[in-house]
């Protein structure tokens, strides 16, 4: 089944500063990356999505980007602030296994005033 | 408002009792999900539905089983209750392909304490 790597764990950075934050997928036909954001107490909520007709996608602040060949995708924060701090976490899903997400293992991201 | 509800939010329970966690949703999905999640931890799926009679085990053993004899409503139920079972616990259900939404929403999360 597909296995999803993310990294790093945790990430701190300077307010104002980019964060990036990786994954890697081990089934070369997953289709659908979505990039889901949870606050303390609150549940994952969208931030961003792309599915595998497309290189990057950009949302105001956020963008990710992937690359099928390599099988990896990746969220990138510009301009970060503190109420970006949250738990990110990656997934992806694949039609041959129904659609289901397979969940990376998430990202703890601290923005420091 | 189509969204997904879960109750209780927040459920102290004796070891051995028999509970069931309620999941409704109103957005006419055919999928839905349950996860097991310590707070800001990994998301564990334990059981999942395709449609109406339709369930599956998910990636995370577990002791708690699953329903869904109506579209919008999904329980899962643990048989007696162990604080091992103490999590977190997210219900989810998302659109198929092709419909206008993709996504896959959560439902608010039942908090289980098991003493």
């Amino acid at each position: 089944g597909e296995n999803v790597e993310q990294h790093p764990s945790t990430l701190s950075v300077q307010e104002g500063d980019s964060a990036v934050i990786k994954c890697t997928y081990s089934d070369s036909a997953s289709n659908y990356f979505p990039w889901y954001k949870q606050e303390l107490g609150k549940r994952p909520q969208l931030i961003i999505d792309i599915r595998s007709n497309v290189g990057e996608k950009k949302d105001q602040r956020i963008a990710v980007t992937l690359n099928k060949t390599a099988k990896h995708f990746s969220l990138h924060i510009t301009e970060t602030q503190p109420e970006d701090s949250a738990v990110y976490f990656c997934a992806a899903s694949t039609k041959a296994a129904g659609n289901k997400l397979t969940f990376g293992g998430g990202t703890r991201v601290l923005v420091k005033p | 408002e189509a969204d997904i509800y879960q109750t209780p939010r927040y459920l102290v329970i004796g070891t051995g009792k028999k509970i069931t966690l309620e999941c409704s949703q109103t957005m006419g999905h055919d999928k839905m999900y349950w996860y097991q999640q310590d707070p800001g931890m990994e998301l564990h799926l334990i059981h999942y539905s395709y449609g109406v009679n339709s369930t599956e085990k998910g990636d995370l053993s577990s002791e708690s089983t699953v329903s869904r004899i109506r579209t919008e409503h999904f329980p899962l139920t643990l048989e007696s209750a162990r604080p091992s079972h103490t999590s977190q616990y997210l219900c989810a259900s998302r659109g198929d392909l092709g419909q206008t939404s993709y996504e896959q929403y959560f439902g608010p999360g039942t908090r289980l304490t098991v003493t």
